[in-house]
């Protein structure tokens, strides 16, 4: 059973930073690019980046850009999401998912890339 | 980078009725759309990928159609466990644009 398990809720001060962590398990975990999503509450979904484990390398929505670093450990499965200079609009449900669509991914074939297997979500409140 | 537009952006249905919910995005993006239901205090799961293509595991009572700029989500004979907000999302932005997600349209039961 392939399963994506999140690291528990956060609380944290304006100002510091937030590591979020996203561990896969049961498939083989370098196959499939990850990307994080936030959601404030009572709003929408936002892709913050992704990650591709094969090669080590993060793409970042530009709002994030130089506020926020993903990176992946092959030897434990795991994603993580670090964010700094955390404000109060921080404050939201952080998701990892898995992408499918990348290119080792043969399984999806030539379909569009599509986030299919989500964890559970991290909640972190920014609050002093 | 590329508007998801989604309406309504609430609808009440009872059970049993056939819903229908629409995206439209800001330019031609082919088939790259795909759909997903939250259920309250849950995670988004994916139902359709590929603006058509239902997930394994996902009744055969959600479809999905559309190319180009205009889409839409059918929900047939409504069950009560589909009470979620559903979204859009496209998948054909590229770097250094975003993939980006309707506003969403929340659903309850009559």
């Amino acid at each position: 059973q392939v399963q994506v398990v999140q690291s528990g809720n956060e609380v944290k001060q304006p100002g510091s930073s937030v590591k979020v962590s996203c561990k896969a398990s049961g498939g083989t975990f370098n196959k499939y690019d990850f990307t994080w999503v936030r959601q404030a509450p009572g709003q929408g979904l936002e892709w913050m980046g992704r990650v591709t484990p094969l090669s080590g390398t993060a793409t970042y929505a530009q709002k994030f850009q130089g506020r926020v670093t993903i990176t992946a450990d092959e030897s434990t499965t795991t994603v993580y999401m670090d964010l700094r200079s955390l404000t109060s609009e921080d404050t939201a449900v952080y998701y990892c998912a898995r992408e499918r669509g990348g290119p080792t991914d043969y399984a999806w074939g030539s379909y569009p890339h599509a986030f299919d297997l989500w964890g559970q979500g991290t909640m972190v409140i920014v609050s002093s | 980078d590329i508007q998801m537009t989604q309406s309504p952006s609430s609808l009440s249905a009872s059970v049993g009725d056939r819903v229908i919910i629409t995206c439209r995005a800001s330019q031609n993006i082919f088939n790259y759309l795909n759909w997903y239901q939250q259920r309250p205090g849950e995670a988004p799961k994916l139902l359709i990928y590929a603006a058509s293509r239902l997930q394994t595991g996902v009744p055969s009572r959600f479809s999905g159609s559309g190319s180009g700029t205009d889409f839409s989500l059918t929900i047939s004979n409504l069950e009560p466990e589909d009470i979620a907000t559903y979204f859009c999302q496209e998948s054909y932005s590229s770097p250094p644009s975003t993939p980006t997600f309707g506003q969403g349209t929340k659903l309850d039961i009559k």
